[in-house]
C-alpha cells in the first residue's frame, strides 16, 4: 500500500531536543517533495517546510525558518523533522505529506496528497 | 489570523448542497490556481478533496466540486451525506509562502 508512516507520540520536556520520522513505502520516495505541517490542539493548519529526499534540498516556511531542521535519508525513504530544543509552544499534531506539484529554485506549487497519520508531540515540564 | 478567511461552521440536511467559502486576496486566492481543500475528520490526517481550484484526486466522489471567483474560493458538497460532516480547510499558494491555509470550516449535517 503507498503509504507515509510516522513515528509514536512523544512526550518530552522543554529544552529537550527531539528527532520525528516519516517513513515512505510502495512509491518512489526520492522522486516527491515530503513536507511538514504542524495542527496546533484545537486549531488549523499550518506549512513548516518541504524537502526532496532525492537531493535533501529544503525550504523553510518564514515564521518557523530556525526553529526546526528537516532533513532525509533517501536511502531508508524516511524524512526526518528536529528540534533542538522543544519549547511548551512546540506541542502539536505533527504531519508529513507528498507534494502533488514541485519546487522551483524559487517557490514551491501544488497540493499535499497523501499524509502520514499523524505524531503528537507534547512538550511539558 | 489565518492567511485566508473561511467561515467557522456551515451545515446542511442529507441530500442538500452546502458551499464553504475561503476568501483571500489579490496576493494568493486572486492571483494563482493553486488553491486546495483538505477535509480533517476528527482524530484523523487532513484528506486532500480537490486542488488547483477545481481538480479531485482519484477517489474523491464528484459530489465535491471546487471553483473560485475573484479572490474567493469555493468548495460545493451536493447531495450531504452523514459522513461527510468533517472539518475542511482551504489552502492557496501565496508567493513567498506556498501554502497559507484558512483557519479550518466544521461542516454538520444535520
Amino acid at each position: 500500500e503507498v503509504q507515509l508512516v510516522q513515528s509514536g507520540a512523544e512526550v518530552k520536556k522543554p529544552g529537550e531536543s527531539l528527532k520525528i520520522s516519516c517513513k515512505g513505502s510502495e512509491y518512489s520516495f526520492n522522486s516527491y517533495w515530503i513536507g511538514w505541517v504542524r495542527q496546533m490542539p484545537g486549531k488549523g493548519l499550518e506549512w513548516m517546510g518541504i524537502i526532496y529526499p532525492g537531493d535533501s534540498d529544503t525550504r523553510y516556511s518564514p515564521s518557523i525558518q530556525g526553529q526546526v531542521t528537516i532533513s532525509a535519508d533517501k536511502s531508508i525513504s524516511i524524512a526526518y523533522l528536529q528540534w533542538s530544543s522543544l519549547k511548551a509552544s512546540d506541542t502539536a499534531m505533527y504531519y508529513c505529506a507528498r507534494l502533488l506539484g514541485y519546487c522551483t529554485g524559487t517557490s514551491c506549487y501544488g497540493a499535499f496528497d497523501m499524509w502520514g497519520q499523524g505524531t503528537m508531540v507534547t512538550v511539558s515540564s | 489570523q489565518s492567511a485566508l478567511t473561511q467561515p467557522p461552521s456551515a451545515s446542511g440536511s442529507p441530500g442538500q448542497s452546502v458551499t464553504i467559502s475561503c476568501t483571500g486576496t489579490s496576493s494568493d486566492v486572486g492571483s494563482y490556481n493553486y488553491v486546495s481543500w483538505y477535509q480533517q475528520h476528527p482524530g484523523k490526517a487532513p484528506k486532500l478533496m480537490i486542488y488547483e481550484v477545481n481538480k479531485r484526486p482519484s477517489g474523491v466522489p464528484d459530489r465535491f466540486s471546487g471553483s473560485k471567483s475573484g479572490n474567493t474560493a469555493s468548495l460545493t458538497v451536493s447531495g450531504l451525506q452523514a459522513e461527510d460532516e468533517a472539518d475542511y480547510y482551504c489552502s492557496s499558494y501565496a508567493g513567498s509562502n506556498p501554502w497559507v491555509f484558512g483557519g479550518g470550516t466544521k461542516l454538520t449535517v444535520l
